[in-house]
């Protein structure tokens, strides 16, 4: 399997509840990002996360990060429609982790 | 600021014609990264060009791919001879000078993509 994979690979809810989302890695990373794509459009970086960091936190999204288990969730609370998208988690590498890998991304569906 | 701009946003092409896209970064932004993205995939990384530099390639396919990042003028991603395997989405990203240290990030910010599809 490729390094940031996400899971589920899709996820369907009420408006309102919270939404998780799992992203495992295979390799020591520097940091993290969580990334969001609208059907047909570009990535907008969400948030970043960095390797001696355990949670952080955003707005309506809270990132955790084991590099224990290497992995990372991406909570959203309080879904709107407007967060239907698909989710990425990457992982950087290069000198500043400039090449992004991207898993296969988490297709949320928040249902109004 | 307008953001990383990409044109054209759709592109269909013949097998074994040339495709040619093209990524204008944001103002103040000299590095550029170009991705594929497959259909129900996530990105892959291509390429990371400077101005007039490519830094590294590692994520290109060896023949048929190529991308500039001239002095004046946006970066070009250009497929020669396409075949039906290169339909995909390509974005481009741009970020920042960057700064020093293995911890070190400058986040990418990316174009709304070119969807290239090869009949």
């Amino acid at each position: 399997s490729q390094q940031g994979e996400e899971d589920p690979q899709a996820l369907s809810i009420q408006e309102g509840e919270n939404a998780t989302m799992n992203c495992s890695y295979k390799t020591s990373i520097n940091n993290l990002q969580w990334y969001r794509q609208n059907s047909g459009r570009g990535l907008v970086h969400l948030i970043l996360i960095r390797s001696n960091e355990r949670e952080k936190h955003s707005g309506r999204l809270r990132v955790t990060l084991d590099t224990s288990k290497k992995s990372s969730s991406l909570l959203i609370t309080a879904s709107r429609a407007a967060d239907t998208a698909s989710y990425f988690c990457a992982t950087g590498s290069g000198g500043s982790n400039y090449k992004l890998t991207f898993g296969k991304g988490t297709l949320l569906t928040v249902n109004p | 600021n307008a953001g990383v701009m990409q044109n054209p946003r759709h592109l269909v092409r013949r097998r074994g014609q040339e495709a040619r896209l093209r990524c204008s970064p944001m103002k103040g932004h000299s590095h550029v990264y170009w991705y594929r993205q497959l259909p129900e995939e996530g990105l892959k990384f291509m390429v990371y060009l400077q101005k007039e530099n490519i830094i590294d390639e590692s994520g290109m396919p060896k023949e048929r791919f190529s991308a500039e990042f001239p002095k004046e003028g946006p970066s070009i991603l250009r497929i020669q001879q396409v075949v039906r395997g290169d339909s995909a989405a390509y974005f481009c990203a741009s970020s920042p000078p960057t700064t020093a240290g293995t911890g070190s990030f400058n986040e990418q910010f990316f174009g709304p993509g070119t969807r290239l599809t090869v009949l």
